[in-house]
């Protein structure tokens, strides 16, 4: 069964404008969560998506936004990109979104912001 | 406060020895899971293993074993063996239950960087 799968896998980008990242699931899988990873801040959960509805958030500006498709592709975009935002970014996808659930992450798209 | 916390600085080990990396929880929350990641330095997240709160048993997947002790909040990863290839980035991770009409997410440490001598 193939993995989880992330596009594009190195973006770079300029101040203010705007950035689209699209993440695969595992076939089968349901939830779809983002994750944001600084050196300073470490890893840091952006969102989760379950059936095309956000489920949880978390502390982050407006900028940052992200749906999710019938067939459980999930895209996120940020907006307004400051240099902060350069980052690694990574998905992860499980069944559904229980406490004994593994999340499988992709490979993640590293994004330089200039 | 932290949820998870890793505080051994970069950790060394020679090829073919055990070592453990510790890992260390608080949660008010009965049911809740426990996850360990590797994070090679090509930027992905690769699980490991997996002990639930309510798992009697301590976790264990090949080379790897989890060293639960609930009373004290700890579950350190033992890895047995080690091979060249094991070195990198770990993350201890938990799962709580959902609150407040919002899904569970894991919460990380900040990880801790093991290096193989060979």
């Amino acid at each position: 069964k193939a993995g989880v799968t992330q596009t594009p896998r190195y973006l770079i980008k300029t101040r203010g404008q705007q950035v689209t990242l699209s993440c695969s699931p595992i076939s089968g899988h349901r939830s779809v969560s983002w994750y944001q990873q600084t050196p300073g801040q470490g890893l840091q959960f952006l969102f989760e998506y379950f059936s095309e509805t956000q489920r949880n958030k978390g502390n982050f500006p407006g900028r940052f936004s992200g749906r999710q498709f019938s067939n459980s592709r999930s895209e996120m975009n940020v907006s307004t990109l400051e240099l902060g935002d350069s980052a690694l970014y990574l998905c992860a996808s499980s069944w559904t979104s229980g406490t004994t659930d593994t999340q499988y992450f992709g490979p993640g798209t590293r994004l330089t912001v200039l | 406060a932290q949820k998870i916390t890793q505080t051994q600085p970069g950790m060394f080990v020679q090829e073919k020895e055990a070592v453990t990396l510790d890992c260390t929880y608080d949660t008010s929350d009965q049911s809740y899971g426990l996850f360990w990641y590797k994070q090679p330095s090509s930027g992905e997240m690769i699980f490991l293993i997996y002990q639930g709160s309510y798992d009697e048993q301590n976790a264990t997947e090949g080379r790897y074993s989890l060293n639960f002790q609930k009373a004290r909040k700890s579950a350190n990863l033992v890895i047995s063996a080690s091979q060249l290839g094991d070195s990198a980035m770990y993350f201890c991770a938990m799962r709580e239950p959902p609150r407040n009409g919002a899904n569970s997410k894991l919460t990380f440490g900040k990880g801790i960087t093991l290096s193989v001598r060979p």
